[in-house]
């Protein structure tokens, strides 16, 4: 069975913190992909990252950057420089690698960014 | 491309009456998912269609769940004899051939049941 652990239920910061969301997860597959999606206020959840399981180099994409550790099971998302318009809840996922799969989410972590 | 579009976007019903909702996903997209999502919580899977055929049903997805996707391209949830536990937004989501594990959402229906 697959898991995902999102243990920061809320989280609030001032903007222009650095901000970073943990992400837990368990398989027994040995190949899988895990993601993170942004759910603003509109509630149309946005797909920011995949990242497959063979493959363990961070990634940068602007203010946001993530950080896969296989051997902790963890996929940790930072924002950088946070603004108000990243307020949102912020899912991370898990599915198998190999053919289209469904994907199993944790309960999410909401940012609330203030000025 | 425009994106996944369901409708309608709010329903109301009383319990004991039948629902359906409506998806059609991005343009020549070939996977199409159902999830539902309850206030505090992850989506969960309900069901996967590949074109037509319906390859993955969740335990979650009781006998009252049915879900079709006649032509391959849009697709329909209904519950029957709703009850309030099934007040829920109702995500649909669909990927690409390609690319068949970035799956791009829609707005949701959410359902309340009285």
């Amino acid at each position: 069975a697959q898991k995902v652990t999102q243990a920061q239920t809320e989280i609030s910061v001032v903007e222009k913190e650095d901000v970073t969301l943990d992400c837990v997860y368990e398989t027994r597959d040995t190949t899988y992909y895990l993601f993170w999606y942004k759910q603003p206020p509109s509630g149309e959840l946005v797909f920011l990252i995949r990242r497959n399981s063979f493959d363990e180099q961070n990634e940068i994409s602007g203010r946001y950057s993530w950080n896969f550790q296989k051997s902790t099971s963890s996929f940790n998302f930072t924002i950088t420089a946070s603004q108000v318009v990243d307020s949102a809840v912020y899912f991370c996922a898990l599915s198998k690698a190999g053919t289209a799969s469904k994907l199993t989410f944790g309960t999410g972590t909401r940012l609330q960014v203030t000025l | 491309d425009t994106g996944v579009s369901q409708n309608p976007r709010h329903k109301i019903t009383k319990r004991g009456q039948n629902v359906t909702f409506r998806c059609d996903p991005i343009s020549e997209h070939n996977r199409l998912y159902w999830y539902r999502q309850t206030l505090g919580q992850g989506p969960e899977f309900l069901t996967y269609f590949q074109n037509e055929a319906q390859l993955e049903k969740s335990r979650l997805l009781s006998d009252r769940f049915s879900a079709e996707r006649p032509k391959g391209s849009f697709s329909t949830l209904e519950i029957q004899r709703t009850e309030q536990g099934d007040s829920a937004m109702y995500l649909c989501a669909s990927s690409p051939r390609d690319r068949g594990h970035e799956q791009f959402f829609g707005p949701g229906t959410r359902l309340t049941v009285l």
